[in-house]
């Protein structure tokens, strides 16, 4: 069965850059969802998309942006990185807002230098 | 503000043991609790999918509890094998779309 992409699978930053994560989810899910995870840490979420629109937000820093596209594949953009930024970055998506299972990607892992 | 705990942190048997993974959450008011698995550096792998209307959850040797009005779940391992070396997450959703994970479970099983 298919699973959620994320590209890249590992970035190497260096202060100040930015960097784009891209997330592509099931077939059929509508909604998406970031989290990151710091080393040693539980998953921490950051943000969601519903049919496009922004749904939830949660602790995402305002450096950070995020969309979803008219082909429900979703892109987390970050700028002006920090060392802090440093983590696994996971998407997952599910079918619907409510009582949907949500399934994860494999993450990517951003280093920032 | 939902906390969610689980315990053991860690918990180390050796093979084919039965087991039981504890969670707890201080908001009863919950849509649905997941559990999933994550091997070292990897994703998040869901296990099983409780809604709040239900008591439990079975997938082959494993099996998941919800009491939502104690504020627990209890993930149950069969006859546990090496490949079941893991961390164990339990996730919670309340009203808005966020999964509130706890700090997780790190079991291994050895031969």
């Amino acid at each position: 069965a298919a699973g959620v992409i994320q590209s890249p699978r590992h970035l190497i930053k260096e202060k100040r850059e930015t960097a784009t994560l891209k997330c592509y989810p099931i077939p059929r899910h509508d909604t998406v969802y970031w989290y990151q995870q710091g080393p040693g840490q539980d998953p921490q979420f950051l943000i969601s998309f519903y049919e496009k629109m922004q749904s939830d937000k949660g602790s995402i820093p305002d450096r950070f942006s995020a969309q979803q596209f008219s082909d429900y594949h979703s892109e987390l953009n970050m700028s002006s990185l920090e060392l802090g930024d440093s983590a696994l970055y996971f998407c997952a998506s599910s079918f619907g807002r409510g009582g949907g299972e949500q399934f994860f990607g494999p993450g990517t892992r951003l280093t920032v230098l | 503000k939902q906390e969610v705990t689980q315990i053991p942190a860690a918990l180390s048997v050796p093979e084919g043991e039965n087991l039981v993974l504890n969670c707890s959450f201080t908001d009863s008011a919950i849509y649905n609790l997941q559990w999933f698995r994550q091997d070292p550096g990897k994703g998040l792998t869901s296990l099983l999918l409780i809604q709040s209307s239900q008591r439990e959850q079975t997938s082959g040797r494993l099996n998941a509890s919800l009491d939502k009005s104690s504020g627990r779940s209890t993930l149950y391992i069969a006859a546990s094998q090496p490949g079941d070396s893991a961390t164990y997450l339990c996730a919670v959703k309340g009203g808005t779309d966020k999964l509130i994970f706890g700090t997780g479970t790190r079991l291994q099983v050895f031969p």
